[in-house]
């Protein structure tokens, strides 16, 4: 089955600077991979969308690349504010018509 | 852009009752929705996929008769927890699609205790 990896489950950095996060992914080629951001005890929002055809995605201070060779996505957030803390999910819909998550960053960007 | 309404936000409840879930698709209709479960610090889990006027399609290992899913109009689903014991106290989200952006909205999520 699909295996999706998050390989930071905290990430701490500095106001302004870049925060980049990872997703790793096995046993499956996903014709797209979603990036979500998730605030304690709401549900998630969805952030952006990359197809496998494209190497790269922005969105104002947002940007999300797709290495389908090496089975990893990587979202970046530029001049990172204290309003970016969250958890951030990676998600690809996988066989069996599902959604498959990854357990999530939980990013806080220090003042 | 689309959203989605979950109700309520918290409950709290009596082990052995049940507790029905809302989640509504305010401005645009959903055929399919989606319930997951979330343990702190772990990701969503799919329990369940609503069909609107027919049967859910439910993932391996959650029990149909436990968890009560109804999908009578395009732009709700509910979830009811029947007989509810501790352990199914969890965070559930519902979520449909946005057609427009490919992207799935969730719900807000509700907090379910059992005492």
């Amino acid at each position: 089955s699909q295996k999706i990896e998050q390989n930071s489950e905290a990430l701490n950095i500095q106001e302004g600077k870049t925060a980049t996060l990872t997703c790793n992914y096995t046993n499956y080629s996903p014709a797209y991979l979603q990036w979500y951001r998730q605030d304690p005890g709401r549900g998630p929002v969805f952030l952006l969308l990359i197809r496998e055809n494209e190497k790269e995605k922005r969105k104002e201070r947002l940007k999300v690349t797709f290495d389908t060779t090496l089975k990893q996505s990587l979202f970046h957030i530029t001049a990172s504010q204290p309003a970016d803390s969250a958890t951030y999910l990676c998600a690809l819909w996988g066989t069996g018509n599902q959604f498959y998550f990854g357990t999530g960053t939980s990013l806080t960007v220090i003042p | 852009g689309a959203v989605v309404s979950q109700h309520p936000s918290r409950v709290i409840c009596k082990s052995g009752t049940s507790v029905k879930i809302e989640c509504r698709s305010l401005d645009f209709q959903a055929t399919t929705m989606f319930w997951y479960r979330q343990f702190p610090k772990k990701s969503l889990m799919l329990m369940a996929t609503s069909n609107e006027g027919s049967k859910a399609t439910y993932e391996q290992g959650v029990e149909k008769d436990k968890f009560l899913i109804n999908h009578a109009s395009l732009t709700l689903s509910t979830l009811t927890v029947t007989s509810a014991h501790p352990e199914d106290s969890s965070f559930y989200i519902c979520s449909a699609r946005d057609q427009e952006s490919y992207g799935y909205t969730f719900g807000s999520g509700t907090r379910l205790t059992v005492v």
